[in-house]
């Protein structure tokens, strides 16, 4: 089934500065990839998201980029502010599995004043 | 739109009693409802897909008899964690897709403590 790997597991970045988040996934079927972001005891919040006939998706301060021939895709902040700071998981959904995601361990990013 | 609602928010309950979830989503109907636990520092790991008007579909490794899904309406899918142990303390949410292209809308959580 799919595996999604993601890194880094933590991240700290001066406000005002860049933060990448990769992840890989393993079944190159998989055709959607969100991004979520979670707050302490919070539900998961989609920022952005990309499908498999796309290579890029921006929105603001946020972008994603996805490479199918390699499997992966990467998160894009920046400008970073301190409210960026949380959570977040990318996620695959496998094709015709009924849409279920399969996520990736998550990153705790930290944005230092 | 796209509103998922997830009942009770936090729940204590005692060792091999039984405890029911409900996710409703409000503002749409949901044929297909996804259950995921998530341990403390840990990320979502999908339990189950709920199915309205048939059986869930279990992830390998989860036990079917202990957490029992119900989805009987296109608004409503119930996850029951039966005879629960302190090991079964998690936070439980639910997700649905509610097709507007927007993703995944996701429940507010449960926070599942068994002492």
């Amino acid at each position: 089934g799919e595996n999604v790997e993601q890194h880094p597991s933590t991240l700290s970045v001066q406000e005002g500065d860049s933060a990448v988040i990769k992840c890989t996934y393993s079944d190159s079927a998989s055709n959607y990839f969100p991004w979520y972001k979670q707050e302490l005891g919070k539900r998961p919040q989609l920022i952005i998201d990309i499908r498999s006939n796309v290579g890029e998706k921006k929105d603001q301060r946020i972008a994603v980029t996805l490479n199918k021939t390699a499997k992966h895709f990467s998160l894009h902040i920046t400008e970073t502010q301190p409210e960026d700071s949380a959570v977040y998981f990318c996620a695959a959904s496998p094709y015709n599995q009924g849409g279920k995601l399969i996520f990736g361990q998550g990153t705790e990013l930290s944005v230092k004043p | 739109g796209a509103v998922v609602s997830q009942h009770p928010s936090r729940v204590i309950c005692k060792s091999g009693t039984s405890v029911k979830i409900e996710c409703r989503s409000l503002d749409f109907q949901a044929t297909t409802m996804f259950w995921y636990r998530q341990f403390p520092k840990q990320s979502l790991m999908l339990m189950a897909t709920s199915n309205e008007g048939s059986k869930a579909t279990y992830e390998q490794g989860v036990e079917k008899d202990k957490f029992l899904i119900n989805h009987a309406s296109l608004t409503l899918s119930t996850l029951t964690v039966t005879s629960a142990h302190p090991e079964d303390s998690s936070f439980y949410i639910c997700s649905a897709d509610n097709r507007e292209g927007l993703g995944y809308t996701f429940g507010s959580g449960t926070r599942l403590t068994v002492v």
